[in-house]
């Protein structure tokens, strides 16, 4: 069994100030782990996957993730957000023909 | 050209009525999905169909009949449709094998149930 706990379900940030999105999850087979964000009114798009190897893994537009597998988390950060990120982010776990299991996400709003 | 594609994109019908969503993608893939997404931006899975054949069938109600043509095609027929239907449907194909599996997602059809 798979299961993800995004902890924040809301976090205001200033523009220009860093973020961390946080993200703790439960499996019993192998970890792949995602981050999906998702735009008002649109579909969702890939920003990094941890598969293996590095923990540290960069994605688009600015943000990385450091997989820990001690602690069993995935947190999401970013070091000068914009208000063009403001938007709902998801963490998942899984993958193949068993699809995704998905956080409740987390809607990062950007103060100016 | 767009990976995964979906229409309708916005949907509004009343109670009762039958309606269908049609996926397609054009990425190779032999693995397609349905995911409902709530009002309150839940996501969770509601089938996923590989090479055609059905693996996962969550817990949904069987007014919902998935139906894949061919392995790029899968689309979701609902009947009588419910208030509760009302959600937003998201299409998604991956290959099987690949390493992680990374996910694509369609755009997204917004329905709305009156």
């Amino acid at each position: 069994a798979q299961s993800v706990t995004q902890l924040d379900s809301q976090v205001p940030v200033f523009e220009e100030a860093p973020v961390e999105l946080r993200c703790n999850y439960s499996s019993s087979v192998s970890v792949y782990l995602f981050w999906y964000v998702q735009y008002p009114n649109q579909g969702l798009q890939l920003l990094l996957k941890y598969l293996s190897g590095s923990t540290l893994v960069k994605g688009i537009n600015g943000f990385e993730a450091e997989f820990n597998k001690s602690q069993t988390s995935f947190h999401l950060r970013k070091p000068s957000v914009h208000i063009s990120d403001t938007a709902e982010y998801f963490c998942a776990v899984g993958g193949g023909a068993d699809g995704l299991t998905f956080g409740k996400g987390t809607h990062l709003i950007i103060q100016p | 050209d767009t990976a995964v594609s979906q229409t309708p994109k916005y949907l509004v019908t009343q109670m009762g009525n039958d309606k269908s969503i049609k996926c397609e993608q054009n990425l190779g893939h032999d693995t397609m999905y349905w995911y409902k997404q709530d009002s309150k931006k839940f996501l969770k899975i509601m089938f996923s169909y590989n090479n055609k054949e059905l693996i996962i069938n969550e817990t949904v109600p069987n007014r919902f009949s998935p139906k894949s043509p061919d392995k790029a095609h899968l689309n979701l027929h609902i009947n009588s449709l419910e208030l509760g239907d009302s959600a937003v449907y998201f299409c998604a194909s991956s290959q099987w094998g690949d390493t992680g599996n990374t996910i694509y997602f369609g755009e997204g059809s917004w329905l709305t149930v009156v």
